[in-house]
């Protein structure tokens, strides 16, 4: 099994609602990752998570509030956002960060959120 | 502040034609550079290089990596529509945790 995969594919929610966003691997990685990404923008870093511990927050507000219940699951926590939050986010896994090896990540297909 | 950068940022080309897209870089702790394809969603691995000089190869996909001068270039041969995509080169950085900074991305379109 090589898939990541992300639920729900598309979400719209108000400024006042909360929602989260659900990642999935078993590939038995250890490393898993939040991307932001605009239209015709790359991927933006949101947050590392290395050994289901968070190792980076690119200064990301805190109406986003990631978890990482166990190393399967990577969740983002969503409130009181607004809508230039609107954006496609992607989650990513690799097999290890920071062991002085290399490796890719595999991407799942995003979830596509629409702030209204 | 670190930077990836690819260029050009689009390319349309024919059927049958060889590309060759750009990417530079200038970071901190460089670990490895990366090729993604993204079509829709997700991006798809393509090549991953931490050493100059050493080409990779995949089908009509061919990359290599200068870490003296700090680019990349990916080509691709004999284009096809189904090339048609962004390709996103990333950085894999060194700093405990590693991380990973892309870059602008280059829009090909493959026409008939």
């Amino acid at each position: 099994d090589t898939e990541v995969t992300q639920t729900p594919k598309h979400l719209v929610m108000g400024m006042t609602n909360k929602k989260s966003l659900k990642c999935e691997q078993h590939m038995g990685h250890r490393a898993m990752y939040w991307y932001k990404q605009k239209a015709k923008k790359p991927p933006e870093l949101m947050f590392v998570y290395s050994y289901e511990k968070l190792s980076i927050n690119e200064s990301v507000p805190s109406r986003f509030s990631p978890e990482c219940p166990n190393s399967s699951l990577l969740n983002l926590h969503l409130h009181a956002l607004q809508p230039e939050d609107s954006a496609l986010y992607l989650c990513a896994s690799s097999p290890r960060s920071g062991t002085g090896y290399s490796y890719e990540q595999y991407f799942g297909p995003g979830t596509r959120l629409t702030v209204t | 502040e670190d930077k990836v950068v690819q260029s050009p940022l689009s390319l349309v080309v024919h059927e049958g034609d060889t590309v060759t897209l750009n990417c530079s870089y200038e970071v901190t702790n460089f670990r490895s550079l990366l090729w993604y394809k993204q079509e829709k969603k997700a991006p798809t691995f393509l090549f991953m290089l931490t050493s100059s000089g050493i080409e990779k190869k995949s089908g009509r996909l061919s990359s290599i990596l200068d870490k003296k001068e700090l680019f990349s270039i990916l080509n691709i041969t004999a284009t096809q529509t189904g090339d048609s995509a962004v390709y996103l080169c990333a950085v894999e950085l060194t700093s405990g945790t590693y991380k990973y900074i892309f870059g602008t991305g280059t829009r090909l379109k493959v026409l008939a």
